[in-house]
C-alpha cells in the first residue's frame, strides 16, 4: 500500500499557464516533504521542500502548499515553461528516520509551447 | 566536481549471474543510498549508509548486498540476479544524516536480467 500517492500519472499544460501537481499521503507522522524533478536518462534533482510546521514554501516560480488536515500537498509552477516538462516525484520522510524517504510514483508533466 | 557517479550505465545479465554496481560521490557527503525505480512505483530504497562503516536495510533489501567502502564509495551487489531485479538503479548521497536536507542522485544504471 503506497504511503505517498500521486494519482495523476500525467498532466499537460500550455506554456505560460499554471501547472498544479498533487500529492496525497497516508501517514500523519510524516513531517518533511520534498519534490524532485526528473528528466529522461538522468537522476532526480531536488526542487523544493516543506516542513510540516509550515503550510507554504516558495522558490521563484515554484510554490509548495501543505494541507496537513487533508494529508495533501501540491506543487504550483507559475508560469510553466517547456523546460519544466519532466517527471515530478513527491516524497515524504519521518522525523524519526530522515534517511527513509518514501517516494510517490511520479507525475509526468508536459508543457506545450 | 562530478557529484554522484555510477558505473555501469547499462548492463544485461542472465538469471543467476552476479554483478556489482559502483557509486562514488565527491561532495564529502556522509550518507549514501541505493534506490530502484520501477514503472508506477516511484523510487524504493534498497539500502542506505548513514555514515562510513554503517549500512541499513531499506524497503526492498532482499537479493542485494552493499558495501560502504569508504566515505566516497557505496557499492550494490546482486549475488544471483533474477528477472524481478530488472530495473533502473539510482545511487544518492546526502550531506548529513538525521537532519532535513535533500539527496543528490547519480544518473542511474539500467539493468536487464534475462
Amino acid at each position: 500500500d503506497q504511503q505517498v500517492k500521486q494519482n495523476s500519472p500525467s498532466l499537460s499544460v500550455q506554456e505560460g499557464r499554471i501547472s498544479i501537481l498533487n500529492c496525497d499521503y497516508t501517514n500523519s507522522m510524516f513531517d518533511y516533504f520534498l519534490w524532485y524533478k526528473k528528466y529522461p536518462a538522468e537522476g532526480p534533482t531536488f526542487l523544493i521542500s516543506i516542513s510540516s510546521i509550515k503550510d507554504k514554501n516558495e522558490d521563484g516560480r515554484f510554490t509548495v502548499f501543505l494541507n496537513k488536515s487533508a494529508k495533501h500537498l501540491s506543487l504550483h509552477i507559475v508560469p510553466s515553461q517547456p523546460g519544466d516538462s519532466a517527471v515530478y516525484f513527491c516524497a515524504a520522510s519521518l522525523k524519526t528516520s530522515y534517511d527513509k524517504v518514501i517516494f510517490g510514483p511520479g507525475t509526468s508533466l508536459s508543457v506545450i509551447p | 566536481n562530478a557529484g554522484v557517479t555510477q558505473t555501469p550505465k547499462f548492463q544485461v545479465l542472465k538469471t543467476g549471474q552476479s554483478m556489482t554496481l559502483q557509486c562514488a560521490q565527491d561532495m564529502n557527503h556522509n550518507s549514501m543510498y541505493w534506490y530502484r525505480q520501477d514503472p508506477g512505483m516511484g523510487l524504493r530504497l534498497i539500502y542506505y549508509s548513514a555514515s562510513e562503516g554503517t549500512t541499513d536495510k531499506g524497503e526492498v533489501p532482499n537479493g542485494y548486498n552493499v558495501s560502504r567502502l569508504n566515505k566516497r564509495e557505496f557499492s550494490l551487489r546482486l549475488e544471483s540476479a533474477a528477472p524481478s531485479q530488472t530495473s533502473v538503479y539510482f545511487c544518492a548521497s546526502r550531506r548529513l544524516a538525521g537532519e532535513y536536507n535533500e539527496q543528490f542522485f547519480g544518473p542511474g544504471t539500467r539493468l536487464t536480467v534475462l
